[in-house]
């Protein structure tokens, strides 16, 4: 199955600053999702780019899609104390019924420093 | 808000017991799934339900099985546990369409630990 995987695995930086992560897939996809967990939490669905897209926003989030190179980036401006969470990327991927199920990537834990 | 409902925050078993982990969404969606989450893997699937009874496996479901008696709850069942499936269990519910976008709604996990 299809693995996405987030890099860096790790990101600290200071409160204010920008925080830039990056995804990576394998196979075609219709549509590539972002989601953030906070510790002992379950995942949050954050921001959705489509296939036909190359960036999104949404608030301090954008999101950019490179498909010629199965990546995207997400990138939060502005830091704050409250955006320390894991983050994840999602892509669909086939089953037996449709496209029905998402597989994440092994995440990036961000912690912003006061 | 979409709410999913995971019985228990926290949970300690024996090896060998069966275990049931009970999962509730108020929303109507079709979509449920039990998700397994390790540390330095990720989330990994281990089965999902796309409609009342009806399942598919996902990518680790040896040592699993799943029930879907109503459209509300999906239990996952643990048939006789086993110390390394002490892990962080996590439920989401979605409408159909992920091909489409849709999302995935999660509840808050069960962290089960196998003595």
């Amino acid at each position: 199955s299809q693995q996405g995987e987030e890099d860096p695995q790790a990101l600290s930086i200071q409160e204010g600053e920008n925080a830039t992560m990056n995804c990576s897939y394998k196979t075609s996809i219709n549509n590539l999702q972002w989601y953030r967990q906070n510790s002992g939490r379950g995942l949050v669905h954050l921001i959705l780019i489509r296939s036909n897209e190359r960036e999104k926003h949404s608030g301090r989030l954008r999101v950019t899609l490179d498909t010629s190179k199965k990546s995207s980036s997400l990138l939060i401006t502005a830091s704050r104390a409250a955006d320390t969470a894991s983050y994840f990327c999602a892509t669909d991927a086939e089953s037996n019924f449709g496209n029905e199920k998402l597989t994440f990537g092994t995440g990036t834990r961000l912690t912003i420093i006061p | 808000d979409v709410k999913v409902t995971q019985s228990s925050r926290y949970l300690v078993k024996r090896t060998g017991e069966k275990v049931f982990l009970e999962c509730v969404q108020d929303m109507d969606h079709e979509n449920m799934f039990w998700y397994r989450q390790d540390p330095g893997l990720g989330l990994r699937l281990i089965y999902f339900s796309y409609d009342v009874k009806m399942k598919e496996k996902g990518d680790i479901p040896e040592g699993y099985s799943v029930s879907r008696e109503k459209k509300e709850r999906f239990s996952l069942i643990l048939e006789s546990a086993s110390t390394n499936q002490t892990s962080m269990y996590l439920c989401a519910s979605s409408l159909p369409g992920q091909s489409l976008g849709q999302p995935q709604h999660f509840g808050d996990g069960t962290r089960l630990s196998i003595l």
